[in-house]
């Protein structure tokens, strides 16, 4: 069974801080993706990584996809308040399509 | 381009009833997932659907729960005689049907959110 992990589980930072968020999974995957949730919302999609090596960013979030550690990280320069939401990742198991199995969120809050 | 379509987007039953989450998918997706996502948890995989196929059905509960995704018009996923541990967000995701240039990435719907009184 593919298991996902995240931590922490729980992230509150000053804004203008730096942090990582790392993802976990247990079995063989090349396609890892990030979504981002508001209270009460849909997933938004943030990132789709799909090799070793991939490094991804789009404003002060970057991704990146180390399949050989199996292990993804999101990390967060010069947070705002704007960016507090809930970050999930989710990976495929190789030659399942689509099927993603979700890790169990962070939830991240920035403060003033 | 609308993106996937969720209804209704509240549902409040009691205990015994049916309950019946609607979804469309993208304009060009053929493949639709349904997750349950309980209060501060992550989303759970239900079940994979293509147009009349169910493809993957190892996350739905084995009693109570149905899904479909007709020839035409939405999917459905349908609980019957729904109890209060059913209380949960059921999102519906699509993607493109299997080919060059998918990525794999799913998009979500807003959610259907199941109260069981």
């Amino acid at each position: 069974e593919l298991k996902v992990e995240q931590n922490p589980l729980f992230l509150s930072m000053q804004e203008g801080k730096n942090y990582t968020i790392y993802c976990n999974y247990s079995t063989t995957s090349d396609r890892l993706y990030w979504y981002r949730q508001d209270p009460g919302k849909s997933l938004e999609s943030l990132f789709v990584l799909l090799s070793n090596g991939a490094v991804k960013q789009e404003g002060r979030l970057m991704a990146s996809l180390d399949t050989k550690a199996r292990l993804s990280t999101l990390h967060i320069t010069a947070a705002v308040h704007d960016l507090s939401a809930t970050y999930f990742c989710a990976v495929s198991r190789t030659g399942t399509a689509s099927k993603l199995t979700f890790g169990t969120g962070t939830r991240l809050q920035v403060t003033l | 381009n609308a993106g996937v379509m969720q209804n209704p987007r509240h549902l409040v039953r009691r205990r015994g009833q049916e309950a019946r989450l609607r979804c469309s998918p993208m304009k060009g997706h053929s493949h639709v997932y349904w997750y349950r996502q309980l209060p501060e948890e992550g989303l759970k995989f239900m079940v994979y659907l293509q147009k009349e196929n169910i493809i993957d059905e190892s996350g739905m509960p084995k009693e109570r729960f149905s899904a479909e995704f007709p020839k035409e018009g939405p999917s459905i996923l349908r609980i019957q005689q729904v109890v209060r541990g059913d209380s949960a967000a059921y999102f519906c995701a699509s993607s493109p049907s299997s080919g060059t240039g998918n990525t794999g990435e799913l998009f979500f719907g807003e959610g259907s959110r199941l109260t069981v009184l």
